[in-house]
């Protein structure tokens, strides 16, 4: 089946880094997603990006959709400790047996230090 | 506004018993996708719903499990008989028009335990 290549797989920083974090996929993509979840919660959306090439941004968060459709990329600016969870990209491709379903990447495990 | 509710949160059983996991989705989404997730495989779709019909259900991993939607705002999960390996998260989600048109809302999940 389809499959997004996260990475990295988690992080470590200190408050106030930057970080970054991107998916790939030998696939193309239509809409990319990025979700966050929180410690015995279901993920909730941060940005979807529906347009090659499209940057969007939400407060601190910005995610780009990849000219080729087949990568994304999240950045936290200035993290803080509430920032701490796990961040899933996700891939949709729309027609056939593939509409309606997402692909979900692996996962990027945040820690930030205070 | 409720998000999605799934009951129950937590959930321990032994090996062979039934298990019925639960979801009421958000009022008026016509699309209910049901997810398994653990450390090993992440998250992987199990079946989804159009309309309270079926659409694809090729991620239920073998023939103890089964999903039902009798009207648009339930649907169960059910697993029977119960094995270890099912131990996992089992999420809930539901979304208006199709993942991509429309965020995919989660439930808070259920944490199952089979011993």
């Amino acid at each position: 089946g389809q499959q997004l290549n996260q990475s990295p797989q988690s992080m470590f920083i200190q408050e106030g880094e930057d970080v970054s974090m991107n998916c790939t996929s030998s696939s193309i993509f239509n809409t990319w997603l990025w979700y966050k979840q929180d410690p015995g919660e279901g993920p909730v959306l941060l940005i979807a990006l529906y347009k090659a090439g499209e940057l969007t941004s939400n407060g601190r968060l910005t995610a780009q959709f990849g000219i080729t459709r087949k990568d994304s990329f999240l950045n936290i600016s200035a993290s803080i400790p509430s920032d701490v969870g796990i961040y899933f990209c996700a891939g949709h491709r729309r027609g056939g047996t593939s509409y309606g379903k997402l692909t979900f990447g692996q996962g990027t495990i945040l820690t930030v230090h205070p | 506004d409720a998000g999605v509710i799934q009951s129950p949160r937590h959930e321990v059983t032994e090996m062979g018993q039934e298990v019925t996991l639960r979801c009421k989705p958000i009022s008026g989404h016509d699309y209910l996708f049901w997810y398994r997730q653990t450390m090993m495989r992440g998250l992987e779709l199990l079946i989804y719903f159009n309309n309270n019909v079926p659409i694809d259900d090729s991620g239920m991993p073998e023939d103890r499990f089964s999903a039902k939607m009798p009207n648009a705002s339930f649907s169960t999960l059910k697993i029977q008989p119960s094995e270890p390996r099912d131990s996992a998260v089992y999420f809930c989600a539901s979304s208006f028009r199709g993942q991509g048109n429309s965020p995919l809302h989660f439930g808070n999940g259920t944490r199952l335990t089979v011993t």
